[in-house]
């Protein structure tokens, strides 16, 4: 079976502060990853989307930027956190396969407090 | 635009029926998912429609009219550990997901 992981899962940083959230799924090959980020009361807001390594797509431009350096690992990052970037950090996988409309799986999440 | 509509919040009684309606205007369709996100968690995937009709899964169903670009996530017999926020999401391109509906389950 598949599973997903993220860490941390609690976070504390000053403005100004580089982050750096870690993704890895399990159990499958080639999955479309996704980072999400949920501010409190909202619905959820895709930040980024890969198809394989190396192949990130943006969706909304930020002061964050991603990585995918192996098939199974994702990575967020920032070089100076703004207090807006506080949230809920999601990240999800789906099958690749080429179809786009595969069933989403969630990680636990990274709650991100920026102070 | 893409838009996508719930109700913010609903009350039931434990052991009652609830519906919780979904309103969308996207400029495609590819499908229909209803996640639950208790709080603090992470959402869980509980359904999925990309053709018109009811969709039966336990206590929980969906409906989907892509006519009227509406759905619905039907709740039966419900238990406290039901409380939580049911998430719309449509699937244009990418998934598009509304704000969420807050279900309180009262004694």
């Amino acid at each position: 079976s598949q599973t997903i992981h993220q860490w941390p899962a609690t976070l504390v940083q000053p403005v100004g502060s580089p982050l750096s959230l870690e993704c890895t799924v399990e159990g499958t090959s080639n999955p479309n990853l996704y980072w999400y980020r949920q501010a409190a009361g909202r619905g959820l807001q895709l930040l980024f989307y890969s198809v394989g390594i190396g192949q990130i797509s943006s969706e909304v431009p930020q002061n964050l930027s991603a990585s995918r350096p192996q098939d199974r690992q994702f990575i967020l990052s920032s070089k100076k956190l703004l207090l807006s970037d506080s949230g809920f950090y999601l990240c999800a996988w789906a099958k690749g396969e080429g179809s786009v409309t595969d069933t989403q799986y969630f990680g636990p999440g990274t709650r991100l407090t920026v102070l | 635009g893409q838009n996508i509509d719930q109700p913010t919040e609903m009350t039931a009684t434990e052991g009652a029926i609830v519906q919780i309606n979904c309103t969308y205007q996207t400029s495609g369709f590819n499908g229909l998912f209803w996640y639950q996100q208790h709080a603090g968690e992470a959402p869980t995937f509980l359904s999925y429609n990309v053709l018109d009709g009811l969709e039966e899964k336990g206590r929980f169903s969906s409906f989907l009219s892509r006519s009227k670009g509406y759905s619905y996530l039907l709740l039966k017999e419900l238990q406290m550990k039901d409380s939580a926020s049911y998430l719309c999401a449509v699937y244009p391109y990418q998934l598009i997901w509304g704000a969420g509906t807050k279900l309180i389950i009262k004694p």
